[in-house]
């Protein structure tokens, strides 16, 4: 089956730790994108990639960092520098129609 | 700049219908999409208009005027699994990315 698939589910972060969120998709896109979600809230762009080895800094990029060396993976990590991680961060795909985005099930990253 | 304005919540009975509606802003326009966001779950794409007129998909229903900047969200026969946030968004002027609306939260009464 086709899709897009974010781990962990939930992740623990400590005070001053980096940490990693994964997103891996078999859909062929080239776009891939980080949004952070916070509770009753919209969707945040935090990174985007149109192609390998390309990506560009978001609505809220600070405090983040991606890498793009794979078509299919587009890992996102949290540095000690961001001092609100607590959210839900989704990642998605698109293909040549950039307005029809699939989601992964998301993150929820929560600090200890 | 971009910009999507559309209600914080509707509340509907089950069985009845519901239009979500949506404003825009912006300086170049590719079309309207929707997307449906479930409570702890991930956005699922509903629709997408890039022209002007009602596209029909089962229940759900989606309207695009541009000359007025509007657009709308009908779902008919509502069911209690139809409550949800839903999603306004629109491409930006880049053609880079999608810019969301804060959300409408429907909620359904028996």
């Amino acid at each position: 089956d086709g899709g897009i698939t974010q781990s962990p589910k939930y992740l623990f972060r400590k005070e001053g730790q980096n940490v990693t969120l994964s997103c891996e998709q078999n859909l062929n896109h080239d776009a891939m994108y980080w949004y952070r979600q916070d509770p009753g809230q919209g969707l945040r762009l935090i990174y985007y990639s149109q192609i390998v080895n390309d990506f560009q800094k978001g609505d809220i990029a600070e405090g983040y960092s991606v890498s793009r060396e794979k078509k299919e993976s587009f890992p996102l990590t949290v540095t000690s520098a961001q001092k609100n991680p607590t959210a839900f961060y989704l990642c998605a795909s698109s293909g040549t129609t950039k307005e029809t985005q699939y989601f992964g099930p998301g993150t929820r990253l929560l600090v200890l | 700049g971009q910009s999507l304005e559309q209600p914080s919540e509707v509340t509907a009975v089950e069985g009845a219908i519901v239009q979500i509606n949506c404003t825009y802003q912006t300086s170049g326009f590719y079309g309207l999409s929707w997307y449906q966001q479930h409570d702890g779950g991930a956005p699922t794409f509903l629709s997408y208009n890039a022209l002007d007129g009602l596209e029909e998909t089962g229940r759900f229903s989606s309207f695009l005027s541009r000359s007025d900047s509007y657009g709308y969200l009908l779902l008919q026969e509502l069911q209690m699994k139809d409550s949800a946030s839903y999603f306004c968004a629109v491409m930006s002027s880049s053609a880079s990315k999608i810019i969301f609306g804060s959300g409408t939260r429907l909620s359904i009464r028996p």
